[in-house]
């Protein structure tokens, strides 16, 4: 089955510097990958997704890039804010129309 | 939209009672989920409904576990009997075809 590793397990940074978070996965079935946001107390919410048609994807602050090849993708956050602080976690859906498999989660800390 | 609707949010109970966790998906949403957090193994799915019916329970950790969907705006998911390593907390989430997974707030259960 898909199998999702995430690093790192804990960052912090500096207000206004950028955040890049990785994962990698491990069944080339996979074509679709969420990131989420879970902030203290909150379930998980989307911040963005890519689907593997697409290298790169941006909302505002945030991308998320795709090596298919490598199996491995990424998220971005440029000019971070306090408020950006939260765990945050990848998800792959293997060979599945439904199940997601969810990394280990980031804790990010933006340090103001 | 109200979202995800999970009650209740805390539930403290004593190892061998019957807990029932109970979730409303949002509107329209035409499937379920119900997934559990800790913190030694991440998010894990329980158990999967489309259009109220379980699809996919292999993630239902043992028979003291058990998930009902008796209409497409209310699930619950019972623990019986309860026992201290079934402390986690209890995320119900929903999802329309192709549209992304919307969690709620979650049920921390504490079984002492």
């Amino acid at each position: 089955g898909e199998n999702v590793e995430q690093h790192p397990s804990t960052l912090s940074v500096q207000e206004g510097d950028s955040a890049v978070i990785k994962c990698t996965y491990s069944d080339s079935a996979s074509n679709y990958f969420p990131w989420y946001k879970q902030e203290l107390g909150k379930g998980p919410q989307l911040i963005i997704d890519i689907r593997s048609n697409v290298g790169e994807k941006k909302d505002q602050r945030i991308a998320v890039t795709l090596n298919k090849t490598a199996k491995h993708f990424s998220l971005h956050i440029t000019e971070t804010q306090p408020e950006d602080s939260a765990v945050y976690f990848c998800a792959a859906n293997g060979d599945s129309s439904y199940k997601l498999i969810f990394g280990s989660g980031t804790r990010l800390l933006v340090r103001p | 939209d109200a979202g995800v609707i999970q009650s209740p949010r805390h539930e403290v109970t004593e190892m061998g009672q019957e807990v029932t966790l109970r979730c409303k998906p949002i509107s329209g949403h035409n499937s379920l989920f119900w997934y559990r957090q800790t913190m030694m193994r991440g998010l894990e799915l329980l158990i999967y409904f489309n259009n109220n019916v379980p699809i996919d329970d292999s993630g239902m950790p043992e028979d003291r576990f058990s998930a009902k969907m008796p209409n497409a705006s209310f699930s619950t998911l019972k623990i019986q009997p309860s026992e201290p390593r079934d402390s986690a907390v209890y995320f119900c989430a929903s999802s329309s075809s192709g549209s992304p997974l919307h969690f709620g707030n979650g049920t921390r259960l504490t079984v002492t």
